[in-house]
């Protein structure tokens, strides 16, 4: 069974920083990883998909890494604002085409 | 449409009632997905269908939950008796494709259900 770890749990930073959110995945036999940011009280926006066979998916401020060999992706958010303030989960979709999600971070950008 | 709509975006009912919940996915998106979000807990698969194939049922927590998905297109679900525990956000995404995609989900905004 896939199992998706997010570190940190939370984090808290002053705004300008950048932000390095952590993921990882017991199982590489994935096809894809999606990165979704939730509002508290919405559903979840989708922000990058990295599809098995690419290394990074860039859009704007935000750029996110894949290793499959090693389970591992990282989200970038470069230049912090407050409006960056959400959780951030990642999930991944094996071939079973559902997608396993991570428990988030929730990430707070102080003004 | 542009996005999946789903609805009521928020539902209270009393315990023992049943509810329908709707999702309404992006027009020619062959997969539609339910997931549930428990207060502080990660999303949970439920159900999943794929164009005319039999859905996977799999992930529904007990028989007083089913789901149906009329034309291809919209789908309900069911939850009979409803039980406090049942309380949570449950979320619908579609997909282009079929079972093994490349594609991304779409998520809609949630149905918020709380049982009283």
């Amino acid at each position: 069974k896939q199992e998706v770890t997010q570190i940190p749990a939370a984090l808290s930073v002053p705004e300008g920083e950048n932000l390095v959110l952590n993921c990882s995945f017991t199982d590489s036999a994935i096809y894809n990883l999606q990165w979704f940011r939730q509002d508290p009280g919405k559903g979840l926006t989708s922000l990058l998909l990295i599809q098995s066979s690419q290394r990074e998916q860039t859009s704007g401020r935000l750029n996110a890494s894949l290793d499959k060999s090693s389970g591992r992706s990282t989200l970038y958010i470069a230049a912090s604002q407050p409006g960056d303030s959400a959780t951030y989960l990642c999930a991944v979709r094996g071939n079973d085409y559902k997608l396993s999600f991570g428990a988030g971070t929730t990430v707070t950008v102080r003004a | 449409g542009a996005g999946v709509s789903q609805s009521p975006s928020n539902k209270v009912t009393e315990k023992g009632k049943d509810v329908e919940l709707r999702c309404d996915p992006i027009s020619g998106h062959t997969a539609l997905y339910w997931y549930r979000q428990s207060l502080g807990q990660g999303l949970e698969f439920l159900i999943y269908f794929q164009g005319n194939s039999a859905p996977d049922k799999s992930g529904l927590p007990s028989d007083r939950f089913s789901a149906e998905r009329t034309g291809g297109s919209v789908s309900t679900l069911t939850i009979q008796r409803t039980q406090q525990e049942d309380s949570a956000v449950y979320l619908c995404a579609s997909s282009l494709g079929g079972p093994v995609t490349h594609y991304g989900y779409t998520f809609g905004s949630g149905t918020r259900l709380t049982v009283v």
